[in-house]
């Protein structure tokens, strides 16, 4: 069946403007993640939804990130006003529950690049 | 992430011959360690993972190791193959968060 998918694929964007990127999880996973990963690094966490609920956002490196799944299905990941140290690959993953120790499954994720 | 470090940073190895790769982990509620597995411009996928009540799972040519006590766990990958070329990230959970090293890159000789 399809995977996670992400859009766009790559992004460029200019210092200060806003950036919204898209992730569709497998069909019914109830639980879905994003993370950051920087060039050279493992992936680190950033939120996490379960359904339309948010229930961490721990990981959001300031008040210019938001992340929203309005209807428990799609994500949208928006940064506002981009900086440079914002520049990195984002991936999604989704969980088929929100029973632990379940296997999230990645998908290819948006490389942002802000110049 | 901060709570698990992974060694070494790279591998070379001639193909055929075993790989090793080990992580070690500070957060002694962890309770689920997964191996991804990360192509170059592709998205990391699961190779295989262990849960804390078992000390070792094999599957094919992987297979992973666990000691909880020591906190440390490690991947092994035998008869390696040009194939098996990749970033390989361990990581951990003790909830629904995972936490990631910082990444092996391998590279198998042919």
């Amino acid at each position: 069946g399809a995977g996670v998918s992400q859009s766009p694929r790559y992004k460029v964007a200019k210092r200060g403007q806003d950036v919204a990127l898209r992730c569709d999880p497998i069909s019914g996973h109830v639980s879905l993640f994003w993370y950051q990963q920087a060039l050279g690094q493992g992936p680190e966490f950033l939120t996490y939804f379960q359904n339309e609920a948010q229930l961490d956002k721990s990981g959001l490196p300031s008040d210019r990130f938001f992340a929203e799944r309005p209807e428990g299905s799609v994500s949208t990941l928006k940064i506002q006003r981009t900086q440079q140290e914002d520049s990195a690959v984002y991936l999604c993953a989704s969980q088929s529950s929100s029973v632990l120790k379940e296997t999230q499954y990645f998908g290819p994720g948006t490389r942002l690049l802000v110049l | 992430g901060e709570n698990v470090e992974q060694h070494p940073s790279t591998l070379s190895v001639q193909e055929g011959d075993s790989a090793v790769i080990k992580c070690t982990y500070s957060d002694s509620a962890s309770n689920y360690f997964p191996w991804y597995k990360q192509e170059l411009g592709k998205r990391p996928q699961l190779i295989i993972d262990i849960r804390s009540n078992v000390g070792e799972k094999k599957d094919q040519r992987i297979a992973v190791t666990l000691n909880k006590t020591a906190k440390h766990f490690s991947l092994h990958i035998t008869e390696t193959q040009p194939e098996d070329s990749a970033v390989y990230f361990c990581a951990n959970s003790d909830d629904y968060k995972l936490s990631f090293g910082a990444g092996t890159t391998v590279t198998v000789r042919a």
